[in-house]
């Protein structure tokens, strides 16, 4: 079964606007990961977070992460038509330190 | 370095045939997963290797998936005989050893239909 379940599975909107993802995960983890993934292509890792951080950014790029509500959110700032990709969230089951990903959610930005 | 290279590409075979997906990952990476992506079950795990030994293939759908790893730059996934449910993409992807270190470099990937 998935370990991690990205929320919603598909996100439209304009250019500009802000893109939230979460994602929900089932037993302890060591880290958290986000993998972008373009159509066709294969996945590139965005950020990781650990366990015991609660915050993290990277360029346009936030994620929180919060491990009493076994949750994460992924958010894109100022979206651009070249962020259209599908987003997927990346948690180490069983504390193993091997990646399981959810179905990720697919984002749409119109220019 | 050219990053995790897999081949081929795109293969469409015939119900019944052998299929072999081929992946040549990051120098130095310790570690090689095999994925498979379908919309119905997006991605999952088959099969990981470190130092070029199994060591989980709980992932592996039914006795006909195989995958090797004969040397730390090449490994293979044979489905023989392939079904039509085995059309997926298949990706495979490498990183580093290390217990804090478990980014994963993704391949293209291998689309592969079976008519």
């Amino acid at each position: 079964s998935q370990q991690g379940e990205e929320d919603p599975q598909a996100l439209s909107i304009q250019e500009g606007e802000n893109a939230t993802m979460n994602c929900s995960y089932k037993t302890s983890i060591n880290n958290l990961q986000w993998y972008r993934q373009n159509s066709g292509r294969g996945l590139v890792h965005l950020i990781l977070i650990r366990s015991n951080e609660r915050e993290k950014h990277s360029g346009r790029l936030r994620v929180t992460l919060d491990t009493s509500k076994k949750s994460s959110s992924l958010l894109i700032t100022a979206s651009r038509a070249a962020d259209t990709a599908s987003y997927f969230c990346a948690t180490d089951k069983g504390g193993s330190y091997i990646p399981t990903f959810g179905r990720g959610t697919s984002l749409i930005v119109h220019p | 370095d050219a990053g995790v290279i897999q081949s081929p590409r795109h293969e469409v075979t015939e119900m019944g045939q052998e299929v072999t997906l081929r992946c040549k990952p990051i120098s130095g990476h310790d570690y090689l997963f095999w994925y498979r992506q379908t919309m119905m079950r997006g991605l999952e795990l088959l099969i990981y290797f470190n130092n070029n030994v199994p060591i989980d293939d709980s992932g592996m759908p039914e006795d006909r998936f195989s995958a090797k790893m004969p040397n730390a730059s090449f490994s293979t996934l044979k489905i023989q005989p392939s079904e039509p449910r085995d059309s997926a993409v298949y990706f495979c992807a490498s990183r580093r050893g290390g217990s804090g270190a478990n980014v994963l470099t993704f391949g293209a990937g291998s689309r592969l239909t079976v008519l």
